[in-house]
């Protein structure tokens, strides 16, 4: 166990359709980001929130969006889903905003039919 | 933004031979070089990282060595074992805020008995 708890594993849902995936952080870290891993796009960084506010943002489209609660879980809210996301979608956490060794949870399995 | 290149894709070696990966970087201000393997249905496990002002770095049976000149870092195992058996991903950052971890696309290592 990472300490990086992503829920749900897998999800199957129909196109045109909204899912949240849910990330809670390793005890301590402040930062969470969110990847897409497709078979053929390896690891795409989607975005990175610190403590609450968003630090960085990658190829993330505009169905897409996320947040971090003050709580410190995050959120990937995926809408008007096409059969195209269909992906693992793995969360990772680190102490500070600055890079060093991420933690990465198991993922969260999407399939879209 | 920072791109990374990594060979091979697949590579298969003998249980007890040595397995080298490598990985090249674009942008010279990169300063901070994880490894990271995944073990399939798992998410992505750092095993070694390298800072920019440091040229090798060694863990047991595993090493990683940084070229800053000609911006390449590899990733060495010596005497593999099946359990080595993975896909690897090398990734580079510039260290800071605002800054996302870039993914090599992952070599497929096999270790047969």
């Amino acid at each position: 166990d990472s300490g990086v708890t992503q829920t749900p594993k897998h999800l199957i849902t129909a196109t045109g359709q909204r899912v949240t995936l849910r990330c809670s952080p390793r005890s301590g870290d402040l930062s969470v980001y969110w990847y897409q891993q497709s078979l053929d796009q390896g690891l795409q960084f989607l975005i990175q929130y610190y403590n609450g506010e968003e630090r960085a943002k990658g190829n993330i489209l505009e169905r897409f969006s996320a947040q971090q609660f003050p709580d410190l879980h995050s959120e990937l809210n995926l809408s008007s889903l096409e059969l195209g996301d269909s992906a693992l979608y793995f969360c990772a956490s680190s102490v500070g905003g600055q890079n060093y060794g991420y933690t990465f949870g198991s993922g969260t399995r999407l399939t879209v039919v | 933004g920072e791109n990374v290149e990594q060979h091979p894709s697949t590579l298969s070696v003998q249980e007890g031979d040595s397995a080298v990966i490598k990985c090249t970087y674009s942008d010279s201000a990169s300063n901070y070089f994880p490894w990271y393997k995944q073990e399939l249905g798992k998410g992505p496990q750092l095993i070694i990282d390298i800072r920019s002002n440091v040229g090798e770095k060694k863990d047991q049976r595993i090493a990683v060595t940084l070229n800053k000149t000609a911006k390449h870092f590899s990733l060495h195992i010596t005497e593999t074992q099946p359990e080595d058996s993975a896909v690897y991903f090398c990734a580079a950052v510039l260290t800071g805020g605002g800054n996302k971890l870039t993914f090599g696309t992952g070599t497929q290592l096999k270790v047969e008995l």
